[in-house]
């Protein structure tokens, strides 16, 4: 069975650094593409970054390039989103999710995080 | 980069009857090379993950109810839910990956 797991401090003041992990098992981590989404309260869902496998591409939303920086360890079945300067608008449910070609196959269950001094 | 637009942003169907969402991406999704439109749908229900429905516009994931119908091809997508049922309240959307990606703002279905 496949599981997503993300994880992560939930409440983290404007201006610090965060980084969320997503563990996975059950598929072939090492031949998925990983990305991160996200959903702001109220809003739809929003495309972050992707990293293809082997980590040989990344690509980022224009709205979090330079802010946001995904990375994966295979050897953990794991996918990163490191997140800089975060921002109360950065204040969303963020999951992990795990494309076999381009579209996403899995997701994860999500994890909260607000963004609040 | 590609804008999604879905119509309507929600709607109220009966039980039993027929909903459809609209899709419309600022630019083709139809790579030439394949013949493949590069559009998926999810259906997302509050509490829980996104599920992916259809994939390259009408191809039906595995385990998904035949009731639910993508077609469309180019710049104009639907997908049809037939014979509507109580557990299909969610909030669905589209996405397309065919240069990056990016989702269209989310269509919501209720019971009327």
């Amino acid at each position: 069975q496949v599981h997503l797991v993300e994880s992560g401090r939930g409440v983290v003041q404007p201006g610090r650094s965060l980084r969320l992990s997503c563990a996975a098992s059950g598929f072939n981590f090492t031949n998925h593409g990983l990305h991160w989404v996200r959903q702001a309260p109220g809003k739809g869902l929003e495309w972050l970054a992707v990293i293809s496998y082997e980590g040989i591409i990344e690509d980022y939303a224009d709205s979090v390039k330079g802010r946001f920086t995904i990375s994966r360890d295979d050897s953990k079945s794991t996918v990163y989103l490191q997140i800089n300067s975060v921002r109360p608008d950065d204040t969303a449910v963020y999951y992990c999710a795990a494309a076999g070609q381009y579209y996403f196959n899995y997701w994860g269950q999500g994890t909260l995080v607000t963004v609040s001094s | 980069d590609i804008v999604m637009t879905q119509s309507p942003d929600s709607l109220a169907v009966s039980l039993g009857e027929t909903a459809t969402i609209n899709c419309k991406s600022s630019q083709s999704l139809l790579y030439g090379s394949n013949n493949k439109n590069y559009l998926a749908w999810y259906q997302h229900k509050p509490g829980q993950s996104p599920r992916l429905l259809m994939y390259w516009a009408s191809t039906r994931e595995s385990g998904v109810p035949e009731r639910f119908t993508g077609s469309g091809s180019g710049t104009d997508f639907s997908l049809t839910i037939s014979s509507l049922q109580a557990e299909d309240v969610a909030v669905y959307y589209c996405q397309q990956y065919y240069t990056s990606y990016t989702f269209g703002q989310g269509t919501k279905l209720q019971i009327k």
